[in-house]
């Protein structure tokens, strides 16, 4: 079966400045994605960035990017010049292969304050 | 393009009550999933259509939950009789082929 975990419940961070979420996975596939997903109080799953597990460069979108550590299975996002808006819950999710239902982390609710 | 729709966004039942969610998937997305998500924690399948036939549905309560997707097209999923435990977003995603889900705005339900 897949986990996946998050350890940091709640985080805050400056406006400005940079913030790092931890997740860490477990699972007996080679081939998976991992992604990270931003949940707003509207409730609305927005995906912020994927890897794929058989690429070795760790992807990046704008003032996110992500180090992805596949032997320690561990897949962290860093926010840079964080802003007001990404306050949210953070959700780290894993899907073995197409077509299968995403596992996600319990989330981590995350501040940024002005 | 469209994003997936839900319907109602919120709704407030008393525990025993039923209800019943409505999801519109992007055109063309043949798989659709129904997760939960209780306060507090990430999203938790509940089950899977393939167009309208039922991939994975062992996680769905089935002496209260049911589902159906008729014409592999809009889906809803019922509870009947609810419970308090039953409180939590109900979250409707859909997905061509590939990897990347979609997902609705969800429907917040309150048990009381």
């Amino acid at each position: 079966a897949q986990t996946v975990t998050q350890s940091q419940p709640e985080m805050s961070v400056q406006e400005a400045e940079t913030v790092t979420l931890s997740c860490t996975y477990d699972t007996s596939e080679n081939n998976y994605y991992l992604f990270w997903y931003k949940q707003p109080p509207s409730r609305q799953m927005i995906l912020v960035i994927r890897q794929e597990a058989y690429k070795q460069q760790n992807a990046t979108e704008n003032r996110f990017s992500v180090n992805f550590q596949k032997a320690a299975k561990s897949f962290s996002l860093k926010i840079s010049d964080s802003q007001l808006g990404d306050t949210a819950m953070y959700f780290c999710a894993l899907v073995n292969s197409g077509n299968t239902p995403l596992v996600f982390g319990k989330g981590t609710r995350l501040s940024v304050i002005a | 393009e469209a994003g997936v729709a839900q319907s109602p966004r919120y709704k407030i039942i008393e525990k025993r009550q039923s209800v019943a969610f409505w999801c519109n998937p992007i055109s063309g997305h043949a798989t659709l999933y129904w997760y939960q998500q209780i306060l507090g924690q990430g999203p938790k399948l509940l089950i899977q259509f393939q167009n309208n036939g039922v991939v994975d549905d062992s996680q769905l309560p089935k002496d209260r939950f049911s589902a159906e997707r008729l014409k592999g097209v809009d889906s809803t999923l019922k509870i009947q009789p609810a419970k308090l435990e039953d409180s939590a977003v109900y979250l409707c995603a859909t997905q061509p082929p590939g990897y990347e889900q979609y997902f609705g705005p969800g429907t917040r339900l309150t048990v009381t």
